[in-house]
Protein backbone atom coordinates (compact mmCIF):
# COMPACT_ATOMS: atom_id res chain seq x y z
CA UNK A 1 0.00 0.00 0.00
CA UNK A 2 0.90 3.72 -0.53
CA UNK A 3 3.32 5.20 2.44
CA UNK A 4 2.31 8.96 3.59
CA UNK A 5 4.94 10.60 6.47
CA UNK A 6 3.14 13.66 7.61
CA UNK A 7 4.88 16.02 10.15
CA UNK A 8 4.87 17.58 12.54
CA UNK A 9 2.66 15.83 14.77
CA UNK A 10 1.86 18.83 16.92
CA UNK A 11 2.26 22.45 16.24
CA UNK A 12 1.64 25.51 18.38
CA UNK A 13 1.51 29.32 17.13
CA UNK A 14 0.47 32.30 18.05
CA UNK A 15 -2.52 33.79 16.43
CA UNK A 16 -2.07 35.82 13.38
CA UNK A 17 1.50 33.59 12.59
CA UNK A 18 1.84 31.02 9.60
CA UNK A 19 1.44 27.48 9.96
CA UNK A 20 3.35 25.04 7.97
CA UNK A 21 2.29 21.08 7.94
CA UNK A 22 4.80 18.55 5.08
CA UNK A 23 3.79 15.41 3.76
CA UNK A 24 5.70 12.77 1.45
CA UNK A 25 4.47 10.10 -0.03
CA UNK A 26 6.18 6.52 -2.28
CA UNK A 27 3.98 6.13 -5.18
CA UNK A 28 4.67 8.25 -7.83
CA UNK A 29 1.75 7.49 -10.07
CA UNK A 30 -0.28 9.13 -7.35
CA UNK A 31 -2.23 11.85 -9.02
CA UNK A 32 -4.77 13.36 -6.24
CA UNK A 33 -3.81 14.92 -2.72
CA UNK A 34 -6.70 16.27 -0.59
CA UNK A 35 -6.03 17.92 2.92
CA UNK A 36 -8.91 17.39 5.66
CA UNK A 37 -9.52 19.00 9.04
CA UNK A 38 -11.15 17.37 11.67
CA UNK A 39 -12.27 19.32 14.80
CA UNK A 40 -12.91 17.87 18.01
CA UNK A 41 -15.82 15.14 18.42
CA UNK A 42 -16.22 15.34 14.62
CA UNK A 43 -15.41 13.66 11.25
CA UNK A 44 -12.18 14.86 9.13
CA UNK A 45 -14.00 17.67 6.34
CA UNK A 46 -12.14 18.12 3.05
CA UNK A 47 -10.55 21.89 3.45
CA UNK A 48 -8.70 21.82 0.07
CA UNK A 49 -6.97 19.41 -2.21
CA UNK A 50 -4.45 19.27 -5.63
CA UNK A 51 -4.07 17.32 -8.10
CA UNK A 52 -0.64 16.51 -9.82
CA UNK A 53 -0.95 18.60 -12.52
CA UNK A 54 -1.08 21.68 -10.80
CA UNK A 55 2.10 23.18 -8.42
CA UNK A 56 -0.30 25.40 -5.98
CA UNK A 57 -3.71 26.45 -5.32
CA UNK A 58 -4.89 28.71 -2.80
CA UNK A 59 -8.18 29.36 -1.26
CA UNK A 60 -8.30 32.80 1.09
CA UNK A 61 -5.56 32.02 3.82
CA UNK A 62 -5.24 28.22 2.77
CA UNK A 63 -2.49 26.93 0.39
CA UNK A 64 -1.43 23.37 -0.92
CA UNK A 65 1.68 23.04 -2.78
CA UNK A 66 2.90 19.97 -4.43
CA UNK A 67 6.54 19.14 -5.43
CA UNK A 68 6.47 15.93 -7.55
CA UNK A 69 10.23 15.43 -8.27
CA UNK A 70 10.38 14.67 -4.74
CA UNK A 71 7.51 13.32 -3.89
CA UNK A 72 6.46 15.48 -1.20
CA UNK A 73 3.40 18.22 -0.10
CA UNK A 74 2.37 20.79 2.08
CA UNK A 75 -0.36 22.59 3.69
CA UNK A 76 0.11 26.62 4.25
CA UNK A 77 -2.35 28.93 6.68
CA UNK A 78 -1.78 32.23 6.93
CA UNK A 79 -2.77 34.77 9.59
CA UNK A 80 -4.17 32.08 11.86
CA UNK A 81 -6.70 31.98 14.11
CA UNK A 82 -7.95 30.14 16.98
CA UNK A 83 -10.69 28.31 15.32
CA UNK A 84 -7.64 26.95 12.72
CA UNK A 85 -7.30 24.81 15.92
CA UNK A 86 -7.56 21.06 15.09
CA UNK A 87 -6.07 17.89 13.64
CA UNK A 88 -5.08 17.99 9.64
CA UNK A 89 -4.67 14.87 7.59
CA UNK A 90 -2.80 15.12 4.53
CA UNK A 91 -4.07 12.30 2.08
CA UNK A 92 -3.24 10.62 -0.92
CA UNK A 93 -5.21 9.17 -3.58
CA UNK A 94 -2.80 6.44 -4.88
CA UNK A 95 -3.68 5.10 -8.48
CA UNK A 96 -6.20 3.05 -7.47
CA UNK A 97 -9.86 4.09 -7.68
CA UNK A 98 -12.13 4.35 -4.48
CA UNK A 99 -8.53 4.58 -1.88
CA UNK A 100 -7.14 7.52 0.39
CA UNK A 101 -4.30 6.56 2.15
CA UNK A 102 -3.55 9.52 4.79
CA UNK A 103 -0.91 10.80 7.03
CA UNK A 104 -0.93 10.36 11.15
CA UNK A 105 -2.00 13.95 11.51
CA UNK A 106 -0.50 17.18 12.90
CA UNK A 107 -2.56 18.31 15.83
CA UNK A 108 -2.40 22.12 15.47
CA UNK A 109 -3.29 24.58 18.39
CA UNK A 110 -3.43 28.62 17.80
CA UNK A 111 -2.89 30.54 21.12
CA UNK A 112 -4.68 33.98 21.21
CA UNK B 1 -30.43 17.35 3.91
CA UNK B 2 -28.47 15.12 7.06
CA UNK B 3 -25.00 13.62 4.75
CA UNK B 4 -24.09 10.69 6.13
CA UNK B 5 -25.39 9.79 9.67
CA UNK B 6 -23.94 7.08 12.40
CA UNK B 7 -25.40 5.08 14.75
CA UNK B 8 -24.31 4.60 17.86
CA UNK B 9 -22.44 7.43 18.54
CA UNK B 10 -20.58 5.37 21.73
CA UNK B 11 -21.11 1.80 22.74
CA UNK B 12 -19.07 -0.44 24.94
CA UNK B 13 -18.78 -4.33 24.26
CA UNK B 14 -17.16 -7.32 25.58
CA UNK B 15 -14.98 -9.56 24.26
CA UNK B 16 -16.83 -11.98 22.30
CA UNK B 17 -19.88 -9.94 21.59
CA UNK B 18 -21.09 -9.08 18.65
CA UNK B 19 -22.47 -5.98 17.01
CA UNK B 20 -23.54 -3.77 13.32
CA UNK B 21 -22.21 -0.01 13.42
CA UNK B 22 -24.79 1.79 10.76
CA UNK B 23 -24.38 4.21 8.42
CA UNK B 24 -26.86 6.29 5.57
CA UNK B 25 -26.70 8.81 3.73
CA UNK B 26 -28.79 10.62 1.62
CA UNK B 27 -26.96 11.92 -1.18
CA UNK B 28 -27.37 9.31 -3.55
CA UNK B 29 -23.22 8.68 -3.32
CA UNK B 30 -22.13 5.43 -5.29
CA UNK B 31 -18.88 5.08 -3.21
CA UNK B 32 -18.55 4.57 0.68
CA UNK B 33 -16.22 3.71 2.89
CA UNK B 34 -15.66 2.43 6.86
CA UNK B 35 -12.37 3.60 8.26
CA UNK B 36 -11.18 3.21 11.92
CA UNK B 37 -9.04 5.89 13.31
CA UNK B 38 -6.79 5.24 16.72
CA UNK B 39 -5.18 7.87 18.47
CA UNK B 40 -2.08 9.06 16.34
CA UNK B 41 -2.31 6.59 13.64
CA UNK B 42 -4.60 8.73 11.04
CA UNK B 43 -7.75 7.16 9.01
CA UNK B 44 -7.10 3.14 8.16
CA UNK B 45 -9.44 2.38 5.36
CA UNK B 46 -11.65 -1.46 6.47
CA UNK B 47 -13.71 -2.02 3.78
CA UNK B 48 -15.32 0.30 0.50
CA UNK B 49 -18.16 0.00 -1.89
CA UNK B 50 -18.32 1.62 -5.51
CA UNK B 51 -22.52 0.43 -5.51
CA UNK B 52 -25.16 -1.54 -3.97
CA UNK B 53 -23.66 -5.24 -3.96
CA UNK B 54 -20.56 -4.53 -4.66
CA UNK B 55 -17.58 -4.20 -1.41
CA UNK B 56 -14.12 -4.83 -1.61
CA UNK B 57 -11.64 -5.10 1.33
CA UNK B 58 -9.48 -1.95 2.40
CA UNK B 59 -6.10 -2.07 4.59
CA UNK B 60 -7.21 -3.59 7.76
CA UNK B 61 -10.43 -6.03 6.84
CA UNK B 62 -9.94 -8.57 9.36
CA UNK B 63 -12.60 -9.20 12.12
CA UNK B 64 -14.92 -7.22 10.12
CA UNK B 65 -17.81 -8.01 7.41
CA UNK B 66 -19.84 -5.38 4.93
CA UNK B 67 -22.83 -5.62 3.29
CA UNK B 68 -24.61 -3.22 0.78
CA UNK B 69 -27.94 -4.24 -0.20
CA UNK B 70 -29.15 -0.21 -0.85
CA UNK B 71 -27.38 2.66 -2.36
CA UNK B 72 -27.91 4.64 0.92
CA UNK B 73 -26.99 2.18 3.29
CA UNK B 74 -23.40 0.36 4.35
CA UNK B 75 -23.26 -1.54 7.77
CA UNK B 76 -20.13 -2.34 9.22
CA UNK B 77 -20.20 -6.07 11.21
CA UNK B 78 -17.85 -6.80 14.26
CA UNK B 79 -18.29 -10.73 14.50
CA UNK B 80 -16.25 -11.50 17.78
CA UNK B 81 -14.96 -8.03 19.43
CA UNK B 82 -11.38 -7.60 20.43
CA UNK B 83 -9.95 -5.56 22.55
CA UNK B 84 -7.64 -4.70 19.38
CA UNK B 85 -11.04 -3.56 17.90
CA UNK B 86 -11.51 -1.16 20.68
CA UNK B 87 -11.57 2.78 18.06
CA UNK B 88 -13.43 5.29 16.63
CA UNK B 89 -14.80 4.15 13.31
CA UNK B 90 -15.99 6.94 10.67
CA UNK B 91 -17.92 6.01 7.39
CA UNK B 92 -17.95 8.63 4.60
CA UNK B 93 -19.08 8.44 1.17
CA UNK B 94 -18.27 10.18 -1.98
CA UNK B 95 -20.17 10.72 -5.32
CA UNK B 96 -16.86 8.87 -7.59
CA UNK B 97 -14.13 7.36 -6.24
CA UNK B 98 -11.44 9.42 -3.13
CA UNK B 99 -8.99 9.26 -6.23
CA UNK B 100 -11.04 10.74 -8.74
CA UNK B 101 -10.96 14.24 -7.30
CA UNK B 102 -14.02 14.33 -5.51
CA UNK B 103 -14.99 15.03 -1.67
CA UNK B 104 -15.33 12.36 0.92
CA UNK B 105 -18.13 13.48 3.28
CA UNK B 106 -17.39 11.69 6.90
CA UNK B 107 -20.03 10.97 9.53
CA UNK B 108 -19.71 12.46 12.86
CA UNK B 109 -18.00 8.67 14.23
CA UNK B 110 -18.72 6.06 16.77
CA UNK B 111 -16.64 5.40 19.51
CA UNK B 112 -16.05 1.63 20.27
CA UNK B 113 -14.85 0.36 23.68
CA UNK B 114 -14.31 -3.46 23.41
CA UNK B 115 -13.55 -4.79 27.26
Amino acid sequence: GENVEQHPSTLSVQEGDSAVIKCTYSDSASNYFPWYKQELGKGPQLIIDIRSNVGEKKDQRIAVTLNKTAKHFSLHITETQPEDSAVYFCADGGSTLGRLYFGRGTQLTVWP
Amino acid sequence: NAGVTQTPKFRILKIGQSMTLQCTQDMNHNYMYWYRQDPGMGLKLIYYSVGAGITDKGEVPNGYNVSRSTTEDFPLRLELAAPSQTSVYFCASSVRGQSANTEAFFGQGTRLTVV
